[in-house]
């Protein structure tokens, strides 16, 4: 069966600070893969896909950035945090044809003090 | 400009009640919509999709539906329990590509009292 694993979990970090959250999927190939954020009492908003290695598309500008670098990997960086980017950090994938839902990880609450 | 709204405020309703969540987009041509359920510092849970196509789609005590011309979804727990206290979020997606990107509402808490 497929799994879906996000980390940290938790953590807290300086204005300016570098960050690095990363995911990975078990049992399945070539998954599209996808990092959203959700702010308090916000809806979930899509930060970046790719369906395939190496092959990022932003939907916001920001200063986060996104890597695939292999096929079940995702990983969500940045070189100097601010303040907004505090947050709940979900990554999520699907199968790369058809119609399907998207599978979660648990999630990286990430608060920048 | 694009926008997929569902209402903000809770929504209360005794154990036992049906409860009807409502997700509105606008300037959005969905090839299908999707409910999902999330429960506090926890990723969402897919329940259920349904197809432009589809009028209705049922899962055990979950019943979806979708109206293209209204351009609304409406989500209906049956025999509302406890259990089913959480945030629900729709989703659609245009089917435009093969991207899979879907454009979530910011979801309905809804609060299921013994």
């Amino acid at each position: 069966s497929q799994t879906i694993h996000q980390w940290p979990a938790t953590l807290v970090q300086p204005v300016g600070s570098p960050l690095s959250l990363e995911c990975t999927v078990e049992g399945t190939s070539n998954p599209n893969l996808y990092w959203y954020r959700q702010a308090a009492g916000r809806g979930l908003q899509l930060l970046f896909y790719s369906v395939g290695i190496g092959q990022i598309s932003s939907e916001v500008p920001q200063n986060l950035s996104a890597s695939r670098p292999q096929d079940r990997q995702f990983i969500l960086s940045s070189k100097k945090l601010l303040l907004s980017d505090s947050g709940f950090y979900l990554c999520a994938w699907r199968l790369n044809v058809g119609i399907g839902e998207l599978f979660f990880g648990e999630g990286s609450r990430l608060t920048v003090l | 400009s694009q926008k997929i709204e569902q209402n903000s405020e809770a929504l209360n309703i005794q154990e036992g009640k049906t409860a009807t969540l409502t997700c509105n987009y606008t300037n959005y041509s969905p090839a299908y919509l999707q409910w999902y359920r999330q429960d506090p510092g926890r990723g969402p849970v897919f329940l259920l999709l349904i197809r432009e196509n589809e009028k209705e789609k049922r899962k055990e005590r979950l019943k979806v539906t979708f109206d293209t011309t209204l351009k609304q979804s409406l989500f209906h727990i049956t025999a509302s329990q406890p259990a089913d206290s959480a945030t629900y979020l729709c989703a659609l997606d245009e089917g435009s590509s093969n991207t899979g990107k879907l454009i979530f509402g910011q979801g309905t808490t809804l609060q299921v009292k013994p």
